[in-house]
């Protein structure tokens, strides 16, 4: 079945700088890859997502890369803010979602 | 966009007994609902899928018999705690699967926390 690795598990910015999150997958048919931000306490919100029609998306200050042939795809936050800090988690589906085990991002203020 | 909901936001029960934990679908139809398991700083760990009208399939490792969900309607999913022990207590997180455009995605509930004494 398919399975999702994701780094760091942590990661501390300055406001201002970017922040960059990789997952990868082990299944090639996985066809679908959302991001989702968990703030404490709270279920997790879908920020972005991409197909894998699709090299690039991008949503005012963040953007998603994948790479089908590595099977890898990264979560970019630009311009990052004190309220980006949160937990993110990547998945990859095609039936059902496998999520990777999370990256706590804080910005430091 | 769509909208999933969660009751209780947050449950305290005394261990024996059952706690019900109700997951609906404001604005969409879900044919499919989703329960995950949440622990602290740790990823989601999916329960069981419900799809409307049938029995739920349950996860590897889930008791069917302790975790009593049903999805009586396409709005609406249970997730049924019965007998809770301490080492039930988590955060519950249902999603549920809605048709956005062409494509099937997932929206979350905003969690319930179950604590048992």
């Amino acid at each position: 079945g398919e399975n999702v690795e994701q780094h760091p598990s942590t990661l501390s910015v300055q406001e201002g700088d970017s922040a960059v999150i990789k997952c990868t997958y082990s299944d090639s048919a996985s066809n679908y890859f959302p991001w989702y931000k968990q703030e404490l306490g709270k279920g997790p919100q879908l920020i972005i997502d991409i197909r894998s029609n699709v090299g690039e998306k991008k949503d005012q200050r963040i953007a998603v890369t994948l790479n089908k042939t590595a099977k890898h795809f990264s979560l970019h936050i630009t311009e990052t803010q004190p309220e980006d800090s949160a937990v993110y988690f990547c998945a990859a589906s095609l039936t059902q979602y496998i999520f990777g085990t999370g990256t706590r991002l804080k910005v430091l203020a | 966009g769509a909208v999933v909901s969660q009751h209780p936001s947050w449950v305290i029960c005394k261990s024996g007994t059952s706690v019900k934990i109700e997951c609906r679908s404001l604005d969409f139809q879900a044919t499919t609902m989703f329960w995950y398991r949440q622990f602290p700083k740790q990823s989601l760990m999916l329960m069981a899928t419900s799809n409307e009208g049938s029995k739920a399939t349950y996860e590897q490792g889930v008791e069917k018999d302790k975790f009593l969900i049903n999805h009586a309607s396409l709005t609406l999913s249970t997730l049924t705690v019965t007998s809770a022990h301490p080492e039930d207590s988590s955060f519950y997180i249902c999603s549920a699967m809605g048709l956005a455009g062409v494509s099937y995605e997932q929206y979350f509930g905003p969690g319930t926390r179950l604590t048992v004494t």
